[in-house]
Parts: C-alpha cells; structure tokens; sequence
C-alpha cells in the first residue's frame, strides 16, 4: 500500500529555510493525488500549508505569502517544502498527505516536529 | 472560517456522541472529518459530509450541508477516545476547524 516517509531536520534558526520532502512509496507522485502538507502547532489545531497536483500545479495558503515553495519531483517519486524566513511560530509537526481529487486527505505521513529556536 | 462545538465532550463508553461543526459560508459538501489520536498522525473518517472512508465502522456517520454539519458516533469504543477535526476543502485555502476532544466521562 501507499505510504508516505518524511524526512528533515528537527531544529532550524530563526529566519532560516526549512526544507522537508516525503518520498512516496508503493505508489506514484505521478497519480491523480494532490500531494499536501498541513502543520500542527504544539498543543493547537491543524492547518493546511498547500498542495501540488502531479502536472506541478500548486494550491498554498496565503497567510504564509512568499515564504512558501512546494516542489515535486517525479524521477525520485518524491514532492518537498520550503519555507523560508522563519520564526518561533512556525514550530510544530509538519505532516506530509495526499490529497483525494476532491481534496479530502486519505493518506499522511507520520510528522516531522520542528523547532524553530536558536 | 470554521468552528466545533463543544471542544471537550465527555462521553461514556457506549454512549452517543453528536459532534458539530459550522462554516461561516457555504462549503456545500465538501466537507471531512478526521480523528487524531495522541502522538499520531490525523486520518481520515468522512469526506464529502457523509461518505465513511475505507474501513471505517458504521457507527461513525456524518450529515449536514451547506454550513452545518455534524459527526455522531452512535455507541462509543475505547479508541474512540480522541479529538475530532473537521475541513472544509470547497474554497482554497483549505481550512481545518479547532477541534473537539471526546474524552471518558
């Protein structure tokens, strides 16, 4: 079956770049998914971060404006985030999922948490 | 925007729980249901107001339309103990409410 496995650092510095990829196994990037990330601040609710379909097309969320870039790649069958200049609000779990075509998420990764501290 | 009430419900196993959820406008019946367990990942209950996902048991059903709708589970299990998220995924960005934790009475 499908499974999603994240990988990244735990700790980045303030105004640093974070960057996570999950590589999807025993299916393809190439399918009619959309591929998502959503964050989970420590004790808070879920948000949803954005989304690339497999032709590149991508959905992200305003409130994180420039600082967000969704990649994916299909030669490694894996799609990434980075999200640059950050602060202490940015810290949480990071989850990787895919998305169904009609946007509800059926599939997440196992989360990557991530500490924005220096 | 998207709300849950109440935050905290407090359940005896085998009882009925109603879990709601409200969107200040429409989301038509776009609309999910998940269940995340402490340390855990979400996963996925309900998509499209009322369509379990794979695997998912009867007692878990969901209604409403528009801007109100509704979880119920209809006879509590132990590892239904969790906090319950919905999202509205009818208008980017996709929005999650804040949750509501079912708890053991």
């Amino acid at each position: 079956q499908v499974q999603l496995h994240q990988s990244g650092p735990g700790l980045v510095k303030p105004s640093g770049t974070l960057s996570l990829t999950c590589a999807v196994s025993g299916g393809s990037v190439s399918s009619v998914n959309w591929w998502t990330w959503v964050r989970q601040a420590p004790g808070k609710g879920l948000e949803w971060i954005g989304e690339i379909y497999h032709n590149g097309a991508v959905n992200d969320n305003p409130s994180l404006k420039s600082r967000l870039t969704i990649s994916l790649d299909q030669s490694t069958n894996q799609f990434s985030l980075t999200l640059t200049s950050l602060s202490v609000a940015d810290s949480g779990v990071y989850f990787c999922a895919r998305g169904r075509a009609a946007g509800a998420i059926d599939l997440w990764g196992r989360g990557t948490l991530v500490t924005v501290s220096s | 925007v998207m709300t849950q009430s109440p935050a905290t419900l407090s359940v005896s196993p085998g009882d009925r729980a109603t879990l709601s959820c409200r969107a200040n406008e429409t989301v038509r019946n776009y609309l999910a249901w998940y269940q995340q367990r402490p340390g855990q990942a979400p996963s996925l209950l309900i998509y499209d107001t009322s369509t379990r996902a794979t695997g998912i048991p009867a007692r878990f059903s969901g209604s409403g339309s528009g801007t109100e709708f509704s979880l119920t589970i209809s006879s509590l299990q132990s590892e239904d103990f969790a906090v319950y998220f919905c999202q509205q995924y009818n208008n980017w960005p996709y929005t999650f409410g804040p949750g509501t934790t079912v708890d053991i009475k």
